[in-house]
C-alpha cells in the first residue's frame, strides 16, 4: 500500500548544480502535481499533470520541469539550484476522472527536503 | 480565482480543551473543500473534505468541519484535543466544475496542544 513515493527524502546542493526529483503513485491516478511549501507560505504549486502526455505551469514554475515519464512517474528538475530554491517538495496524485463528479481529492507524498547552498 | 484565508497562524490549546481552527475561501463557482493535516517532518493527510450533501462532514481522529456557504467558511473543529493533534493544518478548496480542478491551499495553522 506505497501510494505516493519521493525519492529522495534528502538532498543538499550547491548554487548551480542541478538534480531531479522523482515521484511515482500506484493508484492507477491520472493527475499528478508538484508542490513547494515554505514557511508561513502554504503549498504552493509549481507544475501539474493532469494526464499523461500533458503537463502545465502552476503558480511558481520559474526554475523548474517537469516530465511525465508515464503514467506511475511525475518527475521534477532544477537545472540549475539556487538558494531560493531551498523548500520541502512534495508530489501529490489524484484520480480525476472524467465526467460530472470530478472529485479532486490529493493524496501526497512524505515530502523531499532540499537545501541549496 | 479561487483563494483560501485560515484566520490564525498559530493556535495553542490545553490538552482535553475543544478547539476550532478557522478557514474562509473565496470563489466564484461552487466548490469542494478540503482540510489536510501534516504531522512533524510527514507529508499531508486528508483529514476530511467536503463534497457535496450534508454541510457538516466528519473526518479521521474525531474532527469535523461545517460548510457554510452564505459565510463562505469551513471551520475545523474538535471538542476535545490530545498531545497527539500537535500537527498543522491545512484548508484547501477546489472548484467543482469546469476545466480549473486544482487545489489552492491555505498558509496553515499550526495547532500545539499543551499537557
Amino acid at each position: 500500500n506505497a501510494g505516493v513515493t519521493q525519492t529522495p527524502k534528502f538532498q543538499v546542493l550547491k548554487t548551480g548544480q542541478s538534480m531531479t526529483l522523482q515521484c511515482a503513485q500506484d493508484m492507477n491516478h491520472n493527475s499528478m502535481y508538484w508542490y513547494r511549501q515554505d514557511p508561513g507560505m502554504g503549498l504552493r504549486l509549481i507544475y501539474y499533470s493532469a494526464s499523461e502526455g500533458t503537463t502545465d505551469k502552476g503558480e511558481v514554475p520559474n526554475g523548474y520541469n517537469v516530465s511525465r515519464l508515464n503514467k506511475r512517474e511525475f518527475s521534477l528538475r532544477l537545472e540549475s539550484a539556487a538558494p531560493s530554491q531551498t523548500s520541502v517538495y512534495f508530489c501529490a496524485s489524484s484520480l480525476h476522472p472524467r465526467g460530472r463528479d470530478r472529485k479532486n481529492i490529493q493524496y501526497f507524498g512524505a515530502g523531499t527536503r532540499l537545501s541549496v547552498l | 480565482a479561487q483563494s483560501v484565508t485560515q484566520l490564525d497562524s498559530q493556535v495553542p490549546v490545553f490538552e482535553e480543551a475543544p478547539v476550532e481552527l478557522r478557514c474562509n475561501y473565496s470563489s466564484s463557482v461552487s466548490v469542494y473543500l478540503f482540510w489536510y493535516v501534516q504531522y512533524p517532518n510527514q507529508g499531508l493527510q486528508l483529514l476530511l473534505k467536503y463534497l457535496s450533501g450534508s454541510t457538516l462532514v466528519k473526518g479521521i481522529n474525531g474532527f469535523e468541519a461545517e460548510f457554510n456557504k452564505s459565510q463562505t467558511s469551513f471551520h475545523l473543529r474538535k471538542p476535545s484535543v490530545h498531545i497527539s493533534d500537535t500537527a498543522e493544518y491545512f484548508c484547501a478548496v477546489s472548484e467543482s466544475g469546469g476545466s480549473n480542478y486544482k487545489l489552492t491551499f491555505g498558509k496553515g495553522t499550526l495547532l500545539t496542544v499543551n499537557p
